[in-house]
């Protein structure tokens, strides 16, 4: 069984740096294919794909946020830590960690996938 | 960057069957396999479709998707009740070394 949770602090000033833990279970993140992603969600807004981090280190990072970005893992701890620099009071959000599918061949690093979600976590931006 | 368009919302009888459609371009609905995901109030998003048109095991059989072109389609056949949430559409782009779009989200209101 897979599960996911995510951690981290529920305010952060503006220009801080966010730094947001995912401990996950049921899954070998080392092991082809696998992955993790991050996705936030503005309250009453539309969802916004943040970061992926495939089992072999390999990462990708929404263009519009990447210089702010940084995606690691740490399998020894069944981990993932999303940190976001830089953080502005419109950066305030409801942060998601989901378990990546892949849908097509072995290999291809799109046509993935969320199936399992954690509970998410909330981010105010606040001074 | 790319967008993915959907209709801020839908509705349908109890009973009815309501689609929902989600746009993109070439590079992205056009050539990847696109995903749905339901979100009922106060919850984490939910997989209802993935690879454009397959279930995951335990989503009911009335939920089916599609894809033509440069657009896919969420059916939801035989509307319940408990079918009421926002969902939204999701696909890869290619453009620059690859990223996830998702759609603005339909919210679906059973009447």
């Amino acid at each position: 069984q897979i599960t996911l949770k995510e951690s981290g602090p529920t305010v952060v000033k503006p220009t801080q740096t966010l730094t947001l833990t995912c401990s996950f279970s049921g899954f070998p993140l080392n092991s082809n294919p696998e992955g993790v992603g991050w996705i936030r969600q503005s309250p009453g807004k539309a969802l916004e794909w943040l970061a992926l981090i495939y089992w072999d280190d390999d990462k990708r990072y929404s263009p519009s946020l990447k210089s702010r970005l940084s995606i690691t893992k740490d399998t020894s701890k069944n981990q993932v830590v999303l940190t976001m620099a830089n953080m502005l009071p419109v950066d305030t959000g409801t942060y998601y960690c989901a378990h990546g599918g892949l849908a097509g061949p072995y290999g291809d690093r799109v046509n993935w996938f969320f199936d399992l979600w954690g509970r998410g976590t909330l981010v105010t931006v606040s001074s | 960057q790319s967008v993915l368009t959907q209709p801020p919302s839908a509705s349908g009888t109890p009973g009815q069957r309501v689609s929902i459609s989600c746009s993109g371009d070439s590079s992205n609905i056009g050539s990847n396999s696109v995903s749905w995901y339901q979100q009922l109030p106060g919850t984490a998003p939910k997989l209802v479709i993935y690879k454009s048109n397959q279930r995951p095991s335990g989503v009911p059989a009335r939920f089916s998707g599609s894809k033509s072109g440069n657009s896919a389609s969420l059916t939801i056949s035989g509307l319940q009740s408990e079918d009421e949430a926002v969902y939204f559409c999701a696909a890869w782009d290619d453009s620059l070394i690859g990223f996830m779009l998702f759609g603005g989200g339909t919210k679906l209101t059973v009447l």
